[in-house]
Order: structure tokens, then C-alpha cells, then sequence
């Protein structure tokens, strides 16, 4: 199994806090991605990164931001969390200068904003 | 723009039924991949296949073959003789080559075969 963790693995938040999860890996994998899921909708690209201090939006980005100062982490920030931020969120890599192009994914955070 | 549909919401089928999964998908690239993974109610996300664009081989892999044909966009997942421990939802996703390597996923599909 690919090494990635999230933290925390569950979260209570209330409307307006700030939330941060934190996404880690020891694969050393260039690629980092955030993702949201909720019914019916799949997985939602959140942000991404494709190196130290690169990243960009997903296709739902409001309301979110990301940061990456090392290869090995990759975190999501809530500036002021909102109920329809209530989602599990979901972290992946990839290492596409290997010739695999699959993305593996963590265990996911379930975020509930109440 | 890439696009993935995956139109059956959810199936059931009663055990040592084979069930195909079915995945269309959009893109303009003439490289990209294709993936399946599987979603157990345990909740992670598992990979079980790529296959990159310039290889329209058909794979089988125990019970599990996937049928990729680009003449019509999909890329459909057969499960022979499916089992209990098939119950989870599938998601299709296509990944373009161009630069972003982006990811777009269908909504998945819950299969529940039933013992």
C-alpha cells in the first residue's frame, strides 16, 4: 500500500472556524491532489499540486486553499467553514515520471460542520 | 473538456451472477488513461486498473476483465461469478496526458450482489 495518511481521520467543526487537514506521504510522489466527496456526486478535484509550492484550482476550489512547502506534505485549509463544507475528504498521489499514472489515495477525513 | 458518465446508479445481482459495469467517457486528447476503482463500505479507495489509450487490449485478471473500445468511449468492467465481497461502489476516471494531469471520475456505480 502506497504510504499516505491523513489527519485527523474525523473532524466536529462548527460554521465560521478555520479547519485544516493534513495530508502526508512517504512515496515521495510529485503529484498531490484534494478531493471532496459527497452522494451522487463522485470524487470532486478540490486542488491540486504538481511540485513544491506549485498548485492550482480543481473544479470546486471556493472556499478552499492549499499549501505545499514540502514534497511530502500537502495541506487543505477551510478559511471560515461553511455547512456545505460538510464532505470526506479524500488525498491522492501520483509519480507520473515513472510511467504510472494511477492516482493512490488516503484513508479520507470525514469533516462535519455543524 | 473531459467527461465521465457512469449512467447505472446502482445494481444488485444475486451471487455467481457476472455483471458489467459501464464507463463512457469524453476527451479530446488523443493520449490519456483510463481507470477503475473500487470503493468497499469500509470507505478507501482502491485502484484496480490503467490503461492508457494506445492500448485497446482487453485485460482479465481473475473474475474481473475490462473491455476498453475507443471507436464508442468506453470502458466497461465485467465481474464473473460475482461475490459478496464484490458489494461496493465502482468509479470509473480518465486522466488526460497534457501537462495538468488532472483527474475526472464518474459519480460511480454501487453494485450489491446479493448472497
Amino acid at each position: 500500500d502506497a504510504g499516505i495518511t491523513q489527519s485527523p481521520r474525523h473532524k466536529v467543526t462548527e460554521t465560521g472556524t478555520p479547519v485544516t487537514l493534513r495530508c502526508h506521504q512517504t512515496e515521495n510522489h510529485r503529484y498531490m491532489y484534494w478531493y471532496r466527496q459527497d452522494p451522487g456526486h463522485g470524487l470532486r478535484l478540490i486542488h491540486y499540486s504538481y511540485g513544491v509550492k506549485d498548485t492550482d484550482k480543481g473544479e470546486v476550489s471556493d472556499g478552499y486553499s492549499v499549501s505545499r512547502s514540502k514534497t511530502e506534505d500537502f495541506l487543505l485549509t477551510l478559511e471560515s467553514a461553511t455547512s456545505s463544507q460538510t464532505s470526506v475528504y479524500f488525498c491522492a498521489i501520483s509519480d507520473h515520471g515513472t510511467g504510472e499514472y494511477e492516482q493512490y489515495f488516503g484513508p479520507g477525513t470525514r469533516l462535519t460542520v455543524t | 473538456a473531459q467527461k465521465v458518465t457512469q449512467a447505472q446508479t446502482e445494481i444488485s445481482v444475486v451471487e455467481k451472477e457476472d455483471v458489467t459495469l459501464d464507463c463512457v467517457y469524453e476527451t479530446r486528447d488523443t493520449t490519456y488513461y483510463l481507470f477503475w476503482y473500487k470503493q468497499p463500505p469500509s470507505g478507501e479507495l482502491v485502484f484496480l486498473i490503467r490503461r492508457n489509450s494506445f492500448d485497446e487490449q482487453n485485460e482479465i485478471s481473475g473474475r474481473y476483465s475490462w473491455n476498453f473500445q475507443k471507436s464508442t468511449s468506453s470502458f466497461n468492467f465485467t465481474i464473473t461469478a460475482s461475490q459478496v465481497v464484490d458489494s461496493a461502489v465502482y468509479f470509473c476516471a480518465l486522466s488526460e496526458a497534457s501537462g495538468t494531469y488532472k483527474y475526472i471520475f464518474g459519480t460511480g456505480t454501487r453494485l450489491k450482489v446479493l448472497a
